[in-house]
């Protein structure tokens, strides 16, 4: 069974950098896309972007100045750091796998998600 | 980006009744090439981060009730559960993944009446 799991700061200070990573076990991180996806609290869900295993990445466009993913093959981990945080960046960040080892694709595997507040 | 509404934005049914969601998105997620709507739909509990339920606008998910169907093509879809259950009451949310950025609907709260 796959699981995900999500780690990092639980608080980040406005205009600093938030930084996460997606510890992936049971599986291999090989031959798979994987994306970070948030919700704020109380609200909808927001796709971040992709990463494949072959360090590949697609950014959302509303995002795209601020992220950067990174994976470790090695650790089976992937990455996520977000620039010049502000308060609307607070929201849990999920991290999950594309279920057929497309680009596009939706999520079968999702990590249980970590809260991170951005404030001053 | 294609937009993604759904409707109502929460409903309440009553147990053994049918539940029905709506999902219209801004342009059509059908790729003609293999004729597949590329249309998800998951489930969300408090608490939890969302389970996938339908993809390819009506293939379930190993594991998913076969209350649960999928229905629609192009623009128009819809989440049917025939027969609603206690354990169904969460924010249901669809999702385009024909295009990037991948975005979904702003989710439907389903209560029991």
């Amino acid at each position: 069974q796959v699981q995900l799991q999500e780690s990092g700061p639980g608080l980040v200070k406005s205009s600093e950098t938030l930084s996460l990573t997606c510890t992936v076990s049971g599986g291999s991180i090989s031959d798979y896309y994987w994306s970070w996806i948030r919700q704020p609290p109380g609200k909808g869900l927001e796709w971040i972007g992709y990463i494949f295993y072959s360090g590949s990445t697609n950014y959302n466009p509303s995002l795209q100045s601020r992220v950067t993913m990174s994976v470790d093959t090695s650790r089976n981990q992937f990455s996520l750091k977000l620039t010049s945080v502000t308060a609307a960046d607070t929201a849990v960040y999920y991290c999950a796998r594309h279920k057929t080892g497309s680009a596009w694709d939706f999520f079968d595997y999702w990590g249980q998600g970590t809260l991170v507040t951005a404030s001053s | 980006d294609i937009v993604m509404t759904q409707s109502p934005d929460s409903l309440a049914v009553s147990l053994g009744e049918r539940a029905t969601i709506d999902c219209k998105s801004s342009q059509s997620v059908l790729y003609s090439s293999n004729n597949k709507n590329y249309l998800a739909w998951y489930q969300q509990k408090p608490g939890q981060p969302p389970k996938l339920l339908i993809y390819w606008a009506s293939t379930r998910e190993s594991g998913v009730p076969d209350r649960f169907r999928g229905s629609g093509s192009g623009t128009d879809f819809t989440l049917t559960i025939s027969s609603l259950q206690a354990e169904d009451v969460a924010v249901y949310f669809c999702q385009q993944y024909y295009t990037t950025p991948y975005t979904f609907g702003q989710g439907t709260k389903l209560e029991i009446k």
